[in-house]
Formats: structure tokens, sequence, C-alpha cells
């Protein structure tokens, strides 16, 4: 147990739909990472949060959005979903926001878009 | 953009046999970590290499850095059934904070 929760597990939706992907990090980590991975594909970096503040962002759709909260949680808003938009999305949380420190991750939420 | 190049996809060993995945980049390195995802599993981090031409050991697994930080090696000695999933190096480049994956490596082992 990574000790980073990602709600829902599991989503089933139609195409032009929005969904929000919840993430909540370790316990006292100020840095949340959002990541991509297509079936059987790497992981597409999407976007960092630290403390609040975006501090990276990837190739992140315009369609995705996300914040995170004074709480410390993230939440990953996908919007007008498009059938290639199922994949797997991992949040990770790392104590640091800067270019060090390992990442844990959730055990992701697998979006499927029919 | 920046990429992380990960080298082979694939690798289908016999149980005994080694294993040794390649990351490279064009561009220097900050410091370059190295993750396992377990088929159906999240990515879990095994190590963080940091300067140049450092090599850790974890039991049967040797991380290597290169001396101009560009690129990096995992090999494992002997493989496992319990090796079996996909490898991936990360790294961030310089003055970034983006951790960019590398494509990963998927290893298979034969009984």
């Amino acid at each position: 147990d990574s000790g980073v929760t990602q709600t829902p597990k599991h989503l089933i939706t139609a195409t032009g739909q929005r969904v929000t992907l919840r993430c909540s990090p370790r316990s006292g980590d100020l840095s949340v990472y959002w990541y991509q991975q297509s079936l059987d594909q790497g992981l597409q970096f999407l976007i960092q949060y630290y403390n609040g503040e975006e501090r990276a962002k990837g190739n992140i759709l315009e369609r995705f959005s996300a914040q995170q909260f004074p709480d410390l949680h993230s939440e990953l808003n996908l919007s007008s979903l498009e059938l290639g938009d199922s994949a797997l999305y991992f949040c990770a949380s790392s104590a640091y926001g800067t270019d060090t420190g390992e990442l844990f991750f959730g055990e992701g939420s697998r979006l499927t878009v029919l | 953009g920046q990429q992380v190049m990960q080298i082979p996809q694939y690798q289908h060993v016999q149980e005994g046999e080694d294993f040794t995945t390649y990351c490279n980049s064009s561009t220097t390195l900050s410091n370059i970590q190295w993750y396992k995802q377990r088929p159906g599993g999240h990515p879990v981090f095994l190590i963080q290499l940091v300067k140049s031409g450092e090599v850790k050991k974890q039991k049967r697994l040797t991380f290597q850095f290169g001396e101009a930080k560009k690129n990096s090696s995992l090999h494992i000695t002997a493989t496992q059934t319990t090796d079996v999933g996909t490898y991936f190096c990360a790294a961030r480049m310089d003055s970034s904070y983006k951790l960019i994956f590398g494509s990963g490596t998927r290893l298979l082992v034969r009984p």
C-alpha cells in the first residue's frame, strides 16, 4: 500500500461526457503528479502540483484540467470525452516539489469511454 | 519535446538468464529513477541515481548512471519469475520539475 488513494477505481462513461478523478496523496506529501497510461503504453506526464500551485505541465489536452486543493488532495477533470481517452490514470505523490524525490503511485483509475 | 528513450521494448528470457534495459537522453539529466510495474499493478520506485558514473546494487539488480549523465542501465542477474513486469526509467531534464518516463521494457521470464 503506497498510501496514495485514487477514486474511482473503475469508470465507464460515454463519449462527450465529463468525469472527475480524485487523488489523496500520502500524508505529508505536498506534490501531486498525474499520468496517463494507455493500454500497454508508457506513462504520459500530464501535470504536477506542489502545495496547491501548478508546478509543471506536460502534454495535457485542453479538455483536461486539474487542481490541488488546500487539503492537498487533487482532482483531474476530463471533459468532452473521446474514445481515445480510455486509459489508466495514475496519481502519484512526492514529499518534494523540486528535482528529486521518489514518486508513490496510487492504484490508478481505469477510464473506459464507450 | 523532452524524451527519454528506453530499449528494448520487450525482453523474453529463460529463468536464470540475465536481463538489461537501457535509457538514453539527448540532454543532461539531473537524476534518473527506476520503477517497476507488475502486470495489472502500479509503478513502484526502485532507486534514484544522482551522481555521474554512479553504480548502485540491490541484490540481483545493478543500476548505473553514465558519466555524462545522459544514459542509464538496469541489469538483473539470474532472472526469476518474480522479476516479470515492466521496468521504466524516469528522469528530470535540467531545470525541469517534469518527471518524464521512458517507454518501458517489458520483461517476460520463462520458468
